[in-house]
């Protein structure tokens, strides 16, 4: 079975700062995707980040990249500049090639002034 | 822009009532799924939809069932409410198996409160 686990369940980060989020996953598979969802405070879920395990270079999009381990199945999410609207609960997401998705218990983020 | 709508914010409901949650994606989506999410548990698969009238049972199924009628709109049915059953509750849907790596899109969610 499919496991994503997010070893932090608060963090707390300045604005301005730089914070990073843990993810680890376990499979056999070689081609599978990951993502980073963000459910702020108002809750609607949103995407931040996918990662394609075949490809070798890190996504980035903005302020948000990733740190893809492949062999060490590690995921992890570094935010830069942070900013007092990515107070959320972040949430890791692994997914082979079927339906689903599996998530980890989440990670609340907390930018404070 | 894909949208997800779910049919109430907050519910209240007794304990034994039958409650139905609706959701509706306007993109053509095949896939639609329900979560329930609670706290220090995530997100955690209940039913999902890969065509009309198709369902496959997710990780806890137990006290619920859905329904797919049309493409656009997937309910979620507690046949007999619990207070158990209390939860924030989302939709999501997505495209095909196999494209965009089944990134889903989620509904605002619904608090479900059983009395």
């Amino acid at each position: 079975a499919q496991t994503v686990t997010q070893s932090q369940p608060e963090m707390s980060v300045q604005e301005a700062e730089t914070v990073t989020l843990s993810c680890t996953y376990d499979t056999s598979e070689s081609n599978y995707y990951l993502f980073w969802y963000k459910q702020p405070p108002s809750r609607q879920m949103i995407l931040v980040i996918r990662q394609e395990a075949y490809k070798q270079q890190n996504a980035t999009e903005n302020r948000f990249s990733v740190n893809f381990q492949k062999a060490a199945k590690s995921f992890s999410l570094k935010i830069s500049d942070s900013q007092l609207g990515d107070t959320a609960m972040y949430f890791c997401a692994f997914s082979e090639s079927g339906y689903a998705l599996n998530f980890g218990k989440g990670t609340s983020l907390l930018v404070t002034p | 822009d894909v949208k997800v709508t779910q049919s109430s914010r907050y519910l209240v409901k007794r304990t034994g009532e039958k409650v139905f949650l609706e959701c509706v994606q306007d993109m053509d989506h095949e896939n639609m799924f329900w979560y329930r999410q609670d706290p220090g548990l995530g997100l955690r698969l209940i039913y999902f939809s890969y065509d009309v009238k198709m369902k496959e049972k997710g990780d806890i199924p137990e006290g619920y069932s859905v329904s797919r009628e049309k493409k656009e709109r997937f309910s979620l049915i507690l046949e007999s409410a619990s207070t158990n059953q209390t939860s924030m509750y989302l939709c999501a849907s997505s495209l095909l198996s196999g494209r965009r790596g089944n990134e889903q899109f989620f509904g605002p969610g619904t608090r479900l409160t059983v009395l």
